[in-house]
């Protein structure tokens, strides 16, 4: 089976900058997650997306974050303008279902950005 | 304020010892925990989940949940080399996981 998929890996931009990002999660998993994880830090999530409808997004900072999620599958994490606190490997994840008790994320390899 | 709180490390265990990694959780919600473990510049990945109070034990790895206290922890028996990695602790809280910061175990030959 295979996993997460994200694309790029690597990105380094300069502040101000924009930047897309590319997930595609495990076939059959409804439920999609981006997260934020900064160097010495835990993953912060930004956006859950259940199908193609976005069920939490209070951490996503909407002024210059912006995701979606078509047709239920594939999603794309965009920033503009980025700063350079938005240095960070953005991690994408997903699972079966959300809102279970039992729910089981599997991340995908993630994009580290640099913005300088 | 943090809502799942891990000593950061790193945690120094000699090559076959037991590492003991603790994890408190402040959201009295949270029904599910999760030890995910991540080598440097990879992903997270999972290794183990727990629901009930008690332990739950996979081959080497022993965690362990008191719902009480609000804490979890993980341990790893016979500690090898290739364990040296970060391990995360998440709660989740309806279907949300939150994670501590990790804690770096260092296990030495």
């Amino acid at each position: 089976e295979a996993g997460v998929a994200q694309s790029p890996r690597y990105k380094i931009i300069e502040k101000r900058q924009s930047v897309a990002f590319w997930c595609n999660p495990i076939s059959g998993h409804a439920t999609l997650y981006w997260y934020q994880q900064i160097l010495g830090q835990g993953p912060k999530l930004l956006i859950q997306f259940q199908n193609n409808g976005v069920v939490d997004d209070s951490q996503l900072p909407k002024d210059r974050f912006s995701a979606e999620r078509l047709k239920g599958v594939d999603s794309t994490l965009k920033i503009q303008p980025a700063k350079l606190e938005d240095s960070a490997v953005y991690l994408c994840a997903s699972s079966l279902v959300g809102g279970s008790a039992k729910n089981i994320q599997y991340f995908g390899a993630g994009t580290r950005l640099s913005v300088l | 304020q943090k809502e799942v709180e891990q000593n950061s490390g790193p945690l120094s265990v000699p090559e076959g010892a037991i590492a003991s990694l603790n994890c408190t959780y402040s959201d009295r919600v949270s029904q599910s925990f999760f030890w995910y473990r991540q080598y440097s510049g990879k992903s997270p990945e999972l290794i183990m989940s727990i629901y009930s109070n008690g332990d739950k034990e996979d081959g080497r790895f022993t965690a362990q949940l008191n719902k009480a206290s609000q804490y979890v922890s993980l341990l790893i028996r016979d500690s090898q080399p290739s364990d040296s990695a970060t391990y995360l602790c998440a709660a989740d809280s309806w279907g949300k996981l939150q994670f501590g910061a990790g804690t770096q175990v260092v296990v030495t030959p």
